[in-house]
C-alpha cells in the first residue's frame, strides 16, 4: 500500500523567511496530494492541493510542487508570519478511483518566531 | 454552510468500558471518512462510507471497532471494550460525490482517553 514519509518533523524559522516541507510517496497510481494546516486545538484545514497533472500550483504565499519521476512533492511558504506556525500535513490518495482515504505523513510542526 | 461536526469533543473513560463517538458530515455528502491520530504520530485512516454503506474498512485495527452510518446520514464509531492503545484523537471528515471533488473537510476531532 500506499507509504507517505514527511520531513522535517519540526520547523523553526524566523519571521519573514521561508519554509520548506518535503513529502514522498511510494505508490505510483496517487494523483491526488493535499495539504492541510491544523492550529493548536483546532481541526486539520485543506491549504492548498495539487493533482498529478500539474508541476506547480501556487496561492499566495503558499506553493506546491510535484516531482512525479522522483515521488516527491513539497510545500513551500514565503514571508512567514507568526500565525503559520501550526502543524502540517502533506498527504496522498488516489483521485477519483474507488478508494478515497488520504494517507498522510507524519506531520511537521512549524514554529515562525517573530 | 455548517462544518463537520463531532460529538464529544473529550472523552475519558476506563480500560473494559464502551466509548460511541458521533460524526455529522457536511449536509449532502455522500462520502464520510473516520482517522485517528495517536500519540502525535501520522492520521490514519479507519474506514470509509459511502452513504450508508462501507466502501471500505481496511483500517480498522481490530473487531473492538464498530462504525455505522445509518440512513446514510450521521454516523458513530463505537469501541468496546476499550483498551488503553485506543486512546487518540479521533477525526472525521466529509466530501462531495466521488469523481466530482476530493476535498475531505475535517471535523474538529475527539479526543479520547482510555485510562
Amino acid at each position: 500500500g500506499e507509504n507517505v514519509e514527511q520531513h522535517p518533523s519540526t520547523l523553526s524559522v524566523q519571521e519573514g523567511d521561508s519554509a520548506v516541507i518535503k513529502c514522498t510517496y511510494s505508490d505510483s497510481a496517487s494523483n491526488y496530494f493535499p495539504w492541510y494546516k491544523q492550529e493548536l486545538g483546532k481541526r486539520p484545514q485543506l491549504i492548498i492541493d495539487i493533482r498529478s497533472n500539474v508541476g506547480e500550483k501556487k496561492d499566495q504565499r503558499i506553493a506546491v510542487t510535484l516531482n512525479k519521476t522522483a515521488k516527491h512533492f513539497s510545500l513551500h511558504i514565503t514571508e512567514t508570519q507568526p500565525e503559520d506556525s501550526a502543524v502540517y500535513f502533506c498527504a496522498a490518495s488516489i483521485y477519483g478511483g474507488s478508494q478515497g482515504n488520504l494517507i498522510f505523513g507524519k506531520g511537521t510542526k512549524l514554529s515562525v518566531k517573530p | 454552510e455548517a462544518g463537520v461536526t463531532q460529538f464529544p469533543s473529550h472523552s475519558v473513560i476506563e480500560k473494559g468500558q464502551t466509548v460511541t463517538l458521533r460524526c455529522d458530515p457536511i449536509s449532502g455528502h455522500d462520502n464520510l471518512y473516520w482517522y485517528r491520530r495517536v500519540m502525535g504520530k501520522e492520521i490514519k485512516f479507519l474506514l470509509h462510507f459511502v452513504k450508508e454503506s462501507k466502501q471500505d474498512e481496511s483500517g480498522m485495527p481490530n473487531n473492538r471497532f464498530l462504525a455505522e452510518r445509518t440512513g446514510g446520514t450521521y454516523s458513530t464509531l463505537k469501541v468496546q471494550p476499550a483498551e488503553l492503545e485506543d486512546s487518540g484523537v479521533y477525526f472525521c471528515a466529509s466530501s462531495l460525490q466521488r469523481g466530482a471533488t476530493d476535498t475531505q473537510y475535517f471535523g474538529p476531532g475527539t479526543r479520547l482517553t482510555v485510562l
